[in-house]
């Protein structure tokens, strides 16, 4: 397998833009997760879903942040309007079924908004 | 409280020596536990993961959990300068798919 795909490894947009970041999961995994990393705030969850429903976006920070998950192989995390506070390593993981298993993660997306 | 704590670092040992990572956590049911490596501009990969109280070992890594003190660390032996990286802690706190609850991580050094 060739892991959690991540696309495009990096973005650089002009604020008011509109970002969209792609996922591919893991097959067989029916859990996928959308981090934030920051140097201040470390890995932070955003949203996450379970055999494609979304279980909990409490962590996305605000409307402009929109994440969707439309098959078991493909999901997209959608920033629009974007801000330069918005700039930071996106990762996106996934996970197979069972209370003991590990994330898997992306390459990361490095998002520069200015 | 936050969640999941470990010290930022960095933490700096010479080549060779045993590198103390530590890690506690605020949610006592939590199920399983897992320490993570993240090199510079690299994603975080899994190096060991420990779901019972005690030691676990995996060539130069030991994880130790203790579930009581609710505490989590991660020695590594000998340690080469392709340590050098920031180990994440991460915590699952419920059975099912959860999503990994990360420390910031700590930063280790190893020094030739």
């Amino acid at each position: 397998d060739a892991g959690v795909i991540q696309s495009p490894r990096h973005e650089v947009t002009e604020m008011g833009q509109e970002v969209t970041l792609r996922c591919k999961p893991i097959s067989g995994h029916n859990s996928l997760f959308w981090y934030r990393q920051t140097m201040m705030r470390g890995l932070e969850l955003l949203i996450y879903f379970n055999n494609n429903v979304p279980i909990d976006d409490s962590g996305m920070p605000e409307d402009r942040f929109s994440a969707k998950m439309p098959n078991a192989s493909f999901s997209t995390l959608k920033i629009q309007p974007s801000e330069p506070r918005d700039s930071a390593v996106y990762f996106c993981a996934s996970r197979s079924p069972g209370d003991y298993t590990e994330a898997f993660f992306g390459q990361g997306t490095r998002l520069t908004v200015v | 409280q936050k969640e999941v704590e470990q010290n930022s670092g960095p933490l700096s040992v010479p080549e060779g020596a045993i590198a103390s990572l530590n890690c506690t956590y605020s949610d006592r049911g939590s199920q399983s536990f897992f320490w993570y490596r993240q090199y510079s501009g690299k994603s975080p990969e899994l190096i060991m993961s420990i779901y019972s109280n005690g030691d676990k070992e995996d060539g130069r890594f030991t994880a130790q959990l203790n579930k009581a003190s609710q505490y989590v660390s991660l020695l590594i032996r000998d340690s080469q300068p392709s340590d050098s990286a920031t180990y994440l802690c991460a915590v699952n706190k419920a059975s099912g798919n959860t999503p990994l609850v990360f420390g910031k991580g700590t930063r280790l050094s190893v020094i030739a």
